[in-house]
C-alpha cells in the first residue's frame, strides 16, 4: 500500500525567506510525486509533477528515492505563496493510476 | 474553458437522512473522480469513473454510499443513510484521460455537515 506523509501542519515564514515543505513517501513501485495547492477560496490545483522537472511559481521539488522524499523548496517566500499545500503519490494499477494524498501543511508568509 | 461544476455548494442533514451531490466535468473529459475530504486530512479517493464504467471504487463505502454517470458525462454521489462521520468536503475530479499524465481539475466542492 502506498502512503504520503507530511510531518508538519504549518509553517510559518517571513517574505523573503526559504522555504521547505516536507513530503515523505512509502510505494514499493515506482512512483509517480506531485505538489498540489490551494489558495484561499480557490479550487485545489497541481503545482508542479516531478516528472516535468519544472520550477513553477519559483517552487521545485528533487524526487530523491534514496529518502524517499519529495520536498518543496522555494529560496525567497512571497506574500502570495500563503495556501494550504499536499504532497500527493500516483500508484499504478493496470493501466489505471490513483492519487493518494497527505495531509497537506498550511504555509503562512508574513509580510 | 469551462471548469469542474459541482452543487449544491453546502449541505446540512441530520444523520440518518440522505443526500445527494451533482458534479458535471470539464467537456471532453472522460475520467471523473470523487473524493472525500475529512477536516485536516487530504483528499481521499472514493471512486473513479471511465466514461460510465466504473474504474476504481475500493474505497467506497458501499453499503451507504452510492455514485453513477449514467451517460458518462455528469454524476452523482448519494449517500444513504448518512452518519456523523460522512461530514467532510466532497469533491470532483475530471481528467482527459485516466492516466495520470493528465491533469485533474477540481470543482469546488461540497460541503456536508451531518448533525
Amino acid at each position: 500500500a502506498q502512503r504520503v506523509t507530511q510531518p508538519e501542519k504549518l509553517l510559518s515564514v517571513f517574505k523573503g525567506a526559504p522555504v521547505e515543505l516536507k513530503c515523505n513517501y512509502s510505494y514499493s513501485g515506482s512512483p509517480e510525486l506531485f505538489w498540489y495547492v490551494q489558495y484561499s477560496r480557490q479550487r485545489l490545483q497541481l503545482l508542479l509533477r516531478h516528472i516535468s522537472r519544472e520550477s513553477i511559481k519559483g517552487f521545485t521539488a528533487d524526487l530523491n528515492k534514496g529518502e524517499t522524499s519529495f520536498h518543496l523548496k522555494k529560496p525567497f517566500a512571497q506574500e502570495e505563496d500563503s495556501a494550504m499545500y499536499y504532497c500527493a503519490l500516483s500508484a499504478r494499477s493496470g493501466a489505471n493510476s490513483k492519487l493518494t494524498f497527505g495531509k497537506g501543511i498550511t504555509l503562512s508568509v508574513r509580510p | 474553458e469551462a471548469g469542474v461544476a459541482q452543487s449544491p455548494r453546502y449541505k446540512i442533514i441530520e444523520k440518518r437522512q440522505s443526500v445527494a451531490f451533482w458534479c458535471n466535468p470539464i467537456s471532453g473529459h472522460a475520467t471523473l473522480y470523487w473524493y472525500q475530504q475529512i477536516l485536516g486530512q487530504g483528499p481521499k479517493l472514493l471512486i473513479q469513473f471511465q466514461n460510465n464504467g466504473v474504474v476504481d471504487d475500493s474505497q467506497l463505502p458501499k453499503d451507504r454510499f452510492s455514485a453513477e454517470r449514467l451517460k458518462g458525462v455528469d454524476s452523482t454521489l448519494k449517500i444513504q443513510p448518512a452518519k456523523l462521520e460522512d461530514s467532510a468536503v466532497y469533491l470532483c475530479a475530471s481528467s482527459f484521460e485516466r492516466h495520470l499524465s493528465y491533469e485533474q481539475y477540481f470543482g469546488p466542492g461540497t460541503r456536508l455537515t451531518v448533525t
